[in-house]
């Protein structure tokens, strides 16, 4: 049970570059979610899904586009990145019951120069 | 989304009892309370969540008094690897996934 995984772990990108960011959950959650966290400071939501083909914006959308075709899948897209965007990206998943818990990945560390 | 407050760091010797108090005055009828934690380079992990009154498992243990407007999370004889960022989380995230919202959290030390 591999719980949430995340792809790649770290990426170092120029300026202008896009990539994605792959989430993968085994757990059949409802709900996953894409995180940011710069040095020192806590988790910023930057967009989140409540079931497959919904996304919906976090707390720090701009700049960030996400797709969820797949229940299991949670994609994170950087158009045009800029080195504001470096960060850790961390993604979760949890279920849609009450009282539950979320879970993480392990991170990926992005460096946009 | 009811807001927290909790202290930014704190300082503990090894071996002895941590408390860490967190602070949710607007908290709402369905909320829960949780808390994670996060060591460096890693993704935060559940720790412990309850309701109301006590709550003990193997790792630490939950107090959250009647009114719940705060709650403190206990962690008894902490040792070196219990340094970590401990975040305090109120809200039922199963109704709602935008209920998951972190704040700076609490940096603990623990010195030898």
């Amino acid at each position: 049970n591999a719980g949430v995984t995340q792809t790649p772990k770290f990426r170092v990108l120029k300026t202008g570059q896009s990539m994605t960011l792959l989430c993968a959950q085994d757990m059949n959650h409802e709900y996953m979610y894409w995180y940011r966290q710069d040095p020192g400071m806590g988790l910023r939501l930057i967009h989140y899904s409540v079931g497959e083909g919904t996304t919906a914006k976090g707390e720090v959308p701009d700049g960030y586009n996400v797709s969820r075709l797949k229940k299991q899948n949670f994609l994170l897209g950087l158009e045009s990145a800029a080195p504001s965007q470096t960060s850790v990206y961390f993604c979760a998943s949890s279920s849609d019951r009450r009282n539950t818990e979320a879970f993480f990945g392990q991170g990926t560390r992005l460096t946009v120069v | 989304l009811a807001k927290t407050t909790q202290p930014i760091s704190m300082d503990s010797y090894e071996g002895q009892e941590v408390n860490i108090t967190c602070s949710h005055n607007n908290i709402a009828t369905n909320d829960y309370i949780t808390w994670y934690q996060q060591f460096p380079s890693q993704g935060p992990r559940f720790i412990i969540q309850g309701y109301k009154t006590k709550v003990t498992n193997e790792v630490a243990s939950l107090f959250i008094p009647a009114d719940r407007k705060s709650s403190t999370l206990s962690l008894p004889r902490v040792s070196l690897s219990d340094t970590a960022v401990y975040y305090c989380l109120v809200g039922d995230i199963g109704s709602g996934a935008n209920n998951l919202f972190f704040g700076t959290g609490t940096r603990l030390t623990v010195i030898p």
